[in-house]
């Protein structure tokens, strides 16, 4: 089975903090996601990479940066962190080539409040 | 108008009947579809995915493809109380990044025991 794990379920922080959420794949998947997910506003997509130290913004990615220095790990950075990016961020990982069809797993979530 | 549309619902069933979901996408060329459950604080989890016309069935699950019509829908026979989560419809469109999915806003199912 695929697993994707996040570094941490539950995080607190403080207006202005630097911020770093990470994303773990253990199936060797070429590409990677960062949502957020607020009520309303369904499932939004901020950053993916598609290879090692590669990535293209998303649909949001003002406030936000990644990086991907290994193949498994994901990191979305929060640069100073701000009460509207108070969310639920989520990673995904998807296969390439015709047998995954891009079918995207997702791992358990980040609820993240900025206080 | 959205890519994706899903109707939010809240939908209700009783127990042991069939729900149906429905998820209807632009009109552009697309390559496959996907139906995600995510129960209340949890993550989505993907549950069917259907690349071609017509019916997939697994298990309970049956996802229905309608490329001409440009919808998608999915149901769930004998329906159980931990069916209840919100169901998401996801579509991969083409041109563009062909890694992307777009999600629709998601419907909410309540099965009534």
């Amino acid at each position: 089975d695929v697993k994707v794990t996040q570094s941490s379920r539950y995080l607190v922080k403080r207006t202005g903090e630097k911020v770093f959420l990470e994303c773990v794949q253990d199936m060797d998947h070429e590409n990677m996601f960062w949502y957020r997910q607020d009520p309303g506003l369904g499932l939004r997509l901020i950053y993916f990479s598609y290879d090692v130290k590669m990535k293209e913004k998303g649909d949001i990615p003002e406030g936000y940066s990644v990086s991907r220095e290994k193949k498994e790990r994901f990191s979305l950075i929060l640069e100073s962190a701000s009460t509207n990016q108070t969310s639920m961020y989520l990673c995904a990982s998807s296969g390439s080539g015709i047998a995954s069809y891009n079918e995207q797993f997702f791992g358990p979530g980040t609820r993240l409040t900025v206080l | 108008q959205k890519e994706v549309e899903q109707n939010s619902g809240p939908l209700s069933v009783p127990e042991g009947a069939i729900a149906s979901l429905n998820c209807t996408y632009s009109d552009r060329v697309s390559q496959s579809f996907f139906w995600y459950r995510q129960y209340s604080g949890k993550s989505p989890e993907l549950i069917m995915s259907i690349y071609s016309n017509g019916d997939k069935e697994d298990g309970r699950f049956t996802a229905q493809l309608n490329k001409a019509s440009q919808y998608v829908s999915l149901l769930i026979r004998d329906s159980q109380p931990s069916d209840s989560a919100t169901y998401l419809c996801a579509v991969n469109f083409l041109p563009g990044s062909a890694r992307q999915l777009t999600f629709g806003s998601g419907t909410q199912l309540t099965v009534l025991p």
